[in-house]
């Protein structure tokens, strides 16, 4: 079963509108941290946001917020106004607690273009 | 926060050849490191975690002989393609973790091969 799953593969949204890309996971370790993740056409992996499961507030990073709903198993990444600059692919990952060389497990990833 | 650089950012050579990938933790020392395969369009795919001093681990279906990995200081290790072919072409990412804070995974820019 996966799990890590990102269920769009590619998003299209105007400039300056808010967007939500989907997260959803599976594991029965009770401690594990998700992880979201943007990587432009460059290649390189850009750290964006984290969110420990006992967190109890949803993170933020500036235009980033992580809508985390620990019941429903969703981690969500809320990106706010919208930029060109944000086009790239948006990767969500999860550490689970009970490996000790804290492996990260991948979706396959969200497209994001952002239309001018 | 932490960088990690990767020498050659792109490399082309003969199929038959070797190639020898580094990655470097440049301001932090790194226990452990991950290298990871992505073929266009697709997620990261884990192909081993390298830990310092000791013989790295291989994921299932990779091939330790093929994909070299060497991690002889805290703050290098390497990824040799031995005998690469076309079908080797890809781009290969290494991450390191850090051991405190949150974000523990700190990417390199990635490696672009291409097997002629």
């Amino acid at each position: 079963a996966q799990k890590i799953t990102q269920t769009q593969p590619g998003m299209f949204v105007q400039e300056k509108e808010a967007v939500t890309l989907d997260c959803t996971y599976d594991t029965s370790d009770p401690s594990y941290g998700l992880f979201w993740y943007k990587q432009p056409s460059s290649g390189e992996m850009i750290f964006l946001i984290y969110q420990g499961s006992y967190d109890q507030q949803n993170a933020t990073e500036g235009r980033y917020s992580l809508n985390f709903q620990k019941a429903r198993k969703s981690a969500n990444l809320v990106i706010s106004a919208s930029q060109l600059g944000d086009s790239a692919m948006y990767f969500c990952a999860m550490r689970e607690a009970f490996d000790s060389n804290y492996q990260l497990i991948w979706g396959a990833g969200t497209k994001l273009i952002i239309k001018p | 926060g932490a960088v990690v650089s990767q020498h050659p950012s792109w490399v082309i050579c003969k199929s038959g050849t070797s190639v020898k990938i580094e990655c470097r933790s440049l301001d932090f020392q790194a226990t452990t490191m991950f290298w990871y395969r992505q073929f266009p369009k697709q997620s990261l795919m884990l192909m081993a975690t390298s830990n310092e001093g000791s013989k790295a681990t291989y994921e299932q279906g990779v091939e330790k002989d093929k994909f070299l990995i060497n991690h002889a200081s805290l703050t290098l290790s390497t990824l040799t393609v031995t005998s690469a072919h076309p079908e080797d072409s890809s781009f290969y990412i290494c991450s390191a973790r850090e051991l405190a804070g949150i974000n523990e995974q700190f990417f390199g820019p990635g490696t672009r091969l291409t097997v002629l």
